[in-house]
């Protein structure tokens, strides 16, 4: 039969406040996980990255979180801006074995 | 900064015709790939390379071939287009973990 593209995830806040991206994660056994950005039209931009053996790590306005017990990824944008809406995907890697991309979610900004 | 370029943005090609969409990246970076991206459907890998001459399916390597004759190149050949390959084409590379995205190559195949 025909096979049905998933809905993107949507978020949508408005500007300067905090957004929260989450991310469930499938491989236990995953110790790298990386956050990116997609803009329309561009390729894949990484933002963060951060390693099993930490729980949290900050950036430039962006932290992200992991919990290993729920496997479950986080990023939290701080103050958002227009410039960042697009689409932000997490992928998990294991190694060097190659990196297993989420879906994606989209970040609408309201003015 | 990584520099990973792709030979085209947008790309328009016939039914049947055979396709070449080129890759390069300047950090002599051992990994590199190929995806696909629909609506919907998120990132899905076609083919990878861990070294020169080496190449690994992917997820979705029907209809797709790749060659890597040089470190810092790597081709992604449709052999005969057909009109479900229209696409956003995206090569990255790595070296550990990270890796990095070319901007891209649209394909539409009428």
């Amino acid at each position: 039969g025909e096979s049905v593209g998933l809905h993107l995830p949507t978020l949508s806040v408005q500007e300067g406040d905090n957004s929260i991206i989450n991310c469930a994660y499938s491989n236990s056994a995953s110790d790298y996980f990386i956050w990116y950005k997609q803009e329309s039209g561009k390729g894949p931009q990484f933002i963060i990255d951060i390693r099993s053996n930490m729980d949290k790590r900050q950036g430039q306005r962006v932290t992200v979180l992991l919990n290993k017990t729920v496997k479950h990824l986080s990023l939290q944008i701080a103050a958002t801006q227009p410039g960042d809406s697009a689409v932000y995907f997490c992928a998990e890697g294991k190694g060097a074995q190659k990196l297993v991309f989420g879906q994606g979610t989209r970040l609408t900004i309201n003015p | 900064d990584v520099k990973v370029t792709q030979s085209s943005r947008y790309l328009v090609k016939r039914t049947g015709e055979k396709v070449f969409l080129e890759c390069v990246q300047d950090m002599d970076h051992e990994n590199m790939f190929w995806y696909r991206q629909d609506p919907g459907l998120g990132l899905r890998l076609i083919y990878f390379s861990y070294d020169v001459k080496m190449k690994e399916k992917g997820d979705i390597p029907e209809g797709y071939s790749v060659s890597r004759e040089k470190k810092e190149r790597f081709s992604l050949i449709l052999e005969s287009a057909s009109t479900n390959q229209t696409s956003m084409y995206l090569c990255a590379s790595s070296l550990e973990d990270r890796e990095y995205f070319g901007p891209g190559t649209r394909l539409t195949v009428t």
